[in-house]
């Protein structure tokens, strides 16, 4: 099936720092979704994009529908000690269910 | 409370043992999926279902089977569980194909 490439694999900052992350995919897709996932539960949707080029924000994590529909980021701004967790990028390609995830991003934030 | 109630949360079995983890939502959603979870290889999706009586394969349904009698359930059935099918799995359930995907908390699974 279809790879997401995630990257990067896992980040160590300080607190306050400012934290990017992307994914990338060989096939154009319709949807961006990026996720966050605390140990022992399930993933949480953080921001959804839905349109080439959009760029969405909501508190501190801003994210952007890259423009050749094959990419997307995330940043997250003035990182704080409950930021830890693992984000995942996902896409969608048509107007299905089927739903790629990329592998993951291990973010941890030093006090 | 918006729920996606999967069970069980943990379970140890025995290769070839059948087994079936249920997945029940509150939400009258149409869409539910099955995924796994896997170290170094994030959620792959197994099957998902558009609506009752309407199911299709995702990317890794080998050695799964699923059905959805009705709107809110969507089991997971492991015919002949082996030990490459230990993993966390995860339900999940959305009102439409853009709309917000709700994820249960997860059921860990060990073949043995």
């Amino acid at each position: 099936g279809q790879q997401l490439n995630q990257s990067p694999q896992s980040m160590f900052i300080q607190e306050g720092e400012d934290v990017s992350m992307n994914c990338t995919s060989s096939s154009i897709f319709n949807t961006w979704l990026w996720y966050k996932q605390d140990p022992g539960e399930g993933p949480v949707l953080l921001i959804a994009l839905y349109k080439a080029g959009e760029l969405t924000s909501n508190g501190r994590l801003t994210a952007q529908f890259g423009i050749t529909r094959k990419d997307s980021f995330l940043n997250i701004s003035a990182s704080i000690p409950s930021d830890v967790g693992i984000y995942f990028c996902a896409g969608r390609e048509g107007s299905n269910y089927k739903l790629t995830f990329g592998k993951g991003t291990l973010l941890t934030v030093n006090p | 409370e918006a729920q996606v109630t999967q069970n069980p949360r943990y379970l140890i079995t025995v290769t070839g043992k059948k087994l079936t983890v249920t997945c029940s939502q509150n939400m009258n959603h149409e869409y539910m999926s099955w995924y796994r979870q896997d170290p170094g290889l994030g959620l792959r999706q197994i099957y998902y279902s558009m609506n009752v009586e309407v199911t299709d394969k995702g990317d890794v349904p080998e050695g799964y089977k699923v059905s959805r009698k009705e709107k809110r359930n969507f089991p997971l059935i492991l015919e002949s569980p082996s030990p490459n099918q230990t993993s966390l799995y995860f339900c999940a359930s959305s009102s439409g194909v853009g709309n917000t995907i709700y994820f249960g908390e997860g059921s860990w699974l060990t073949v043995v």
